[in-house]
């Protein structure tokens, strides 16, 4: 079965530029998630999906992030204009329902390593 | 808010000795996650920890959460280079809130 795809793994861009992260969560799994992890810190959470519904999106920077789940499966996100603060890595995670408790296992992509110069 | 502390930030131990890597929450968790992450690579699932006491082993890496369900530590018998990495402990504060992680602790193991 594979896994969490996300794409691409790396990407260089000057600031002001736009940039756009995808991520195929494993099949079946209706809960998807969006971390961001500067170095040397843990994962962050930007946004979590039910779903297409985005449940819970307080901590994306909605100034310049956006993000999409269309038909609740691929997830889009995308960051315009960028700035040299938004270098990091963008992880997506996908797991079962989220609405039973435990949140039980996270299974995460490679990640999305950005650069803004 | 949830917040996770992890210590040491960082460890360097040779070849074949053993570890311990804590986590301490400031509330009481209602799950507890330890997860292995490689540089440049996504994070891999360890072990979950539910209930106050309760130690899961896998291989040679054993964690335990503490009765108050506050604390957590990973411990790895008889180090090897594969082990090396950074170790994040992730929790599910309660119900229905998002998922949090410590800041990490980045191991090194000297052949």
């Amino acid at each position: 079965e594979a896994g969490v795809v996300q794409s691409p793994r790396y990407k260089i861009i000057e600031k002001k530029q736009p940039v756009a992260f995808w991520c195929n969560p494993i099949s079946g799994h209706n809960t998807l998630y969006w971390y961001l992890q500067n170095l040397g810190q843990g994962p962050e959470l930007l946004i979590r999906y039910e779903n297409e519904e985005a449940v819970d999106d307080s901590q994306l920077p909605k100034d310049r992030f956006s993000a999409e789940r269309l038909k609740g499966v691929d997830s889009t996100l995308k960051i315009q204009p960028a700035e040299l603060g938004d270098s990091a890595v963008y992880l997506c995670a996908s797991s079962l329902d989220r609405s039973g408790s435990p949140a039980g296992e996270l299974f995460f992509g490679e990640g999305s390593r950005l650069t803004v110069l | 808010s949830q917040e996770l502390e992890q210590s040491p930030q960082s460890l360097i131990v040779q070849e074949g000795k053993n570890l311990t890597i804590n986590c301490t929450s400031s509330k009481t968790l209602y799950g507890l996650y330890w997860y292995k992450q490689k540089y440049g690579e996504g994070l891999i699932f360890l072990m979950m920890l539910q209930k106050g006491g309760e130690e899961k082993s896998h291989e040679k890496i054993t964690a335990k959460l503490d009765e108050k369900k506050q604390q957590s530590s990973l411990h790895i018998t008889a180090s090897q280079p594969s082990h090396a990495g950074i170790y994040l402990c992730g929790a599910d504060p309660y119900y229905g809130q998002n998922f949090v992680f410590g800041p990490g602790t980045r191991l090194s193991v000297l052949p």
